[in-house]
């Protein structure tokens, strides 16, 4: 079965530090694997994803990701936050069947502190 | 280049009233289509797909139901509204074949309360 975990529903950072969002995943097969950021009360935008090329995968924003097999995570990071950066973060795996479908972690939101 | 539409934005709606949300995607051809469920504090959840039109699978038992009568439209619907169907509905598209990303892109939502 696959499944995604994202390790913390909330995160607080202060703005200018580093952003750490964890998330493990669980799948019978090479995964692919996305980060997606929400707004408040706006659709989901692609950060990110990973579909077994280089396994450390740059996004928008400057967002990261570093895939590792061996962990089963994908942890999004960011050298500096913005104040911008507050939103909801949902890492997401897709489920090898053949209509692509998604498999969405519950959700980290993410606030950013002046 | 493509766009995903959402209408209404936003609902508000009695129990036991019908329901009709609407999504259309401008600018690609036989898409795959997905409406989700966001409820308040969580992920989402997968509700309904479309491989193509008149071809609906359900993912979740429920008293929703979705209809896909153009290629670029997905509409989602109920009969009667349950206080549990309040939400965030999101509508997403991909192309999802051989050789194309699979990258699923999502339209703005619509946020439903049902009173």
């Amino acid at each position: 079965a696959q499944s995604v975990t994202q390790l913390d529903s909330h995160v607080s950072v202060s703005e200018g530090t580093p952003v750490l969002l964890r998330c493990n995943y669980s799948s019978s097969y090479s995964p692919s694997l996305f980060w997606y950021v929400q707004h408040p009360n706006k659709g989901l935008q692609l950060l990110l994803k990973y579909t077994s090329a280089a396994t450390l995968v740059k996004g928008i924003n400057g967002f990261e990701a570093e895939f590792k097999k061996s962990e089963t995570s994908f942890h999004l990071t960011k050298p500096s936050a913005h104040m911008s950066d507050a939103a909801e973060y949902f890492c997401v795996v897709r489920f090898s069947g053949g209509y692509n479908k998604l498999i969405f972690g519950a959700g980290t939101r993410l606030a950013v502190h002046p | 280049s493509q766009t995903i539409h959402q209408w209404p934005a936003t609902l508000v709606q009695p129990v036991g009233s019908p329901l009709s949300l609407e999504c259309t995607v401008e600018g690609t051809s036989n898409p795959n289509l997905y409406w989700y469920r966001q409820a308040a504090g969580r992920g989402l959840q997968l509700l309904f797909y479309s491989v193509g039109i008149g071809q609906i699978s359900s993912e979740v038992p429920q008293n929703l139901s979705a209809s896909r009568p153009q290629d670029r439209q997905f509409i989602l619907s109920s009969k009667k509204l349950l206080l549990s169907d309040s939400g965030f509905y999101l509508c997403a598209w991909n192309l999802g074949r051989a050789g194309y990303q699979e990258t699923q892109y999502f339209g703005p939502g619509t946020r439903l309360l049902v009173l």
